[in-house]
């Protein structure tokens, strides 16, 4: 079965270290992945979709076919970043198949 | 340019009650998605419309139905309702012509008690 796995519930580091936030997919084929975010009491955010490999937020993204990864990335993470971050891969038809998200907190 | 908008924000209904919820995409988006959040199961898909078709359901029973207006507007029903149905219903719309993901609304609380 399609499945996204996201094994870290929670994640967390201090003001200027790196981060990682890590995500795999089973599935074969050219995967459509993204990277939404969800602040506290804000709606569900679009962040970065593997296809368009641009960088928001300072966060970057790079799918890895081979160990079907797409592992979201930040050198540097700052308060603001605490959210819950959930990997999603996207199937034909209009669904999107979420991880369980990771909750990442930035301490000062 | 307006969001996603449903309503209500948010619901309080008895066992067995049935509920309707309602969605407005953006302006121009055609495909509007279903999903329920809970602590428990994460994002959930519910189902996905587009001009008016149902064209993909996820594995909720048969209580679950929604449908599309012409106007792309949006509601799903809720039926029989059990207290393991509370949860956030978020809608989500996009454009749908090359998808680059989804708009989602903030959701409508539904509590069952």
């Amino acid at each position: 079965a399609q499945r996204v796995t996201q094994p870290e519930k929670l994640l967390s580091v201090f003001k200027g270290a790196p981060v990682e936030l890590k995500c795999n997919y089973s599935y074969s084929g050219s995967p459509e992945l993204f990277w939404y975010v969800q602040y506290s009491r804000q709606r569900l955010q679009l962040l970065l979709r593997h296809i368009s490999r641009e960088s928001i937020k300072g966060f970057t993204a790079d799918l890895n076919k081979g160990e079907t990864s797409f592992h979201l990335k930040k050198p540097f993470a700052q308060e603001e970043d605490s959210a819950m971050y959930y990997c999603a891969y996207y199937n034909q038809g209009g669904k999107l198949i979420f991880g369980q998200g990771t909750e990442l907190s930035v301490k000062p | 340019k307006a969001g996603v908008t449903q309503t209500p924000r948010y619901l309080i209904k008895t066992r067995g009650q049935q509920v309707t919820l309602s969605c407005s995409p953006i302006s121009g988006h055609r495909s509007v998605s279903w999903y329920q959040q809970t602590p428990g199961q994460g994002l959930q898909f519910l189902f996905e419309y587009f001009s008016e078709t149902q064209r993909n359901k996820g594995n909720f029973p048969g209580r679950f139905s929604g449908r599309q207006f012409s106007n792309s507007r949006s509601e799903m029903n809720v039926s029989t309702l059990e207290l393991g149905d509370s949860a956030l219903y978020l809608c989500a719309s996009s454009l749908d012509l090359v998808f680059a993901g989804y708009t989602f609304g903030s959701g409508t609380r539904l509590t069952v008690v």
